[in-house]
């Protein structure tokens, strides 16, 4: 089983559409989750951190599962400028400081 | 603030070359990572330094790939002799240690393209 497993995507919405990610982790003793976000043949930047009470950041609303190991993220009232991949990202305390295990990403495209 | 600095952005070599690739971490940032993102895949940690030293090179392949940080600022990433499997973006990033924490937010460079033919 893969460290960090997403929907495989595309997923193709029309603007103003509400769309939801979600992500499952493999270790249990995982304690910092984030969602990335990278545009075509950009970096990854950092679009938010999930707390366990679930948090919200505008349209955007990231939650956590640590029962189930599962992260999500919802986007309500889609932007054509939200068209990205948005990478499901997992600190792992393993034997260094902690380092990010990202997963393969999910490809979002808006359309009008 | 100035971002974190790779060169070159892009560069193609034959399979059996060398090749070197520098990064420039946000100033102040005391660890530095490089990692590679095949495409389609999320990036992957080749290497974290701490200042100058290796905190982690685990899934660095180390028969071709070495990285240094001399003076625990800029850092080269080299691949000797590359493979067709090496062609990848590689992506530098760097991050805030305060005191004993270490910040959680990693910023990353534009990457290095590279394609082995």
């Amino acid at each position: 089983r893969k460290e960090v497993e997403q929907d495989p995507g595309p997923f193709n919405v029309p603007e103003g559409a509400t769309v939801a990610f979600n992500c499952t982790y493999s270790n249990s003793a995982s304690q910092s989750f984030f969602w990335y976000r990278q545009d075509c043949r950009k970096e990854p930047k950092l679009l938010m951190s999930v707390y366990s009470s679930g948090n919200e950041d505008g349209r955007f609303t990231a939650q956590l599962n640590r029962a189930s190991q599962y992260i999500s993220l919802l986007i309500r009232d889609s932007k054509l400028s939200d068209s990205a991949t948005y990478l499901c990202v997992v600190k792992s305390y393993g034997g260094s400081q902690g380092n990010l295990i990202f997963g393969k990403g999910t490809k979002l495209s808006v359309k009008p | 603030e100035a971002g974190v600095a790779q060169s070159p952005r892009y560069k193609i070599i034959e399979k059996r070359q060398s090749v070197a690739f520098w990064c420039n971490p946000i100033s102040g940032h005391a660890t530095l990572y490089w990692y590679q993102q095949i495409l389609g895949q999320g990036p992957k940690l080749l290497i974290q330094f701490q200042n100058n030293g290796v905190v982690d090179d685990s899934q660095l392949p180390k028969d071709r790939f070495s990285a240094e940080r001399l003076k625990g600022v800029d850092s080269t990433l080299k691949i000797q002799p590359a493979k067709l499997e090496d062609s990848a973006v590689y992506l530098c990033a760097s991050s805030l240690v305060q005191g004993q924490i270490q910040s959680y937010e990693q910023y990353f460079g534009p990457g290095t393209r590279l394609t082995v033919t």
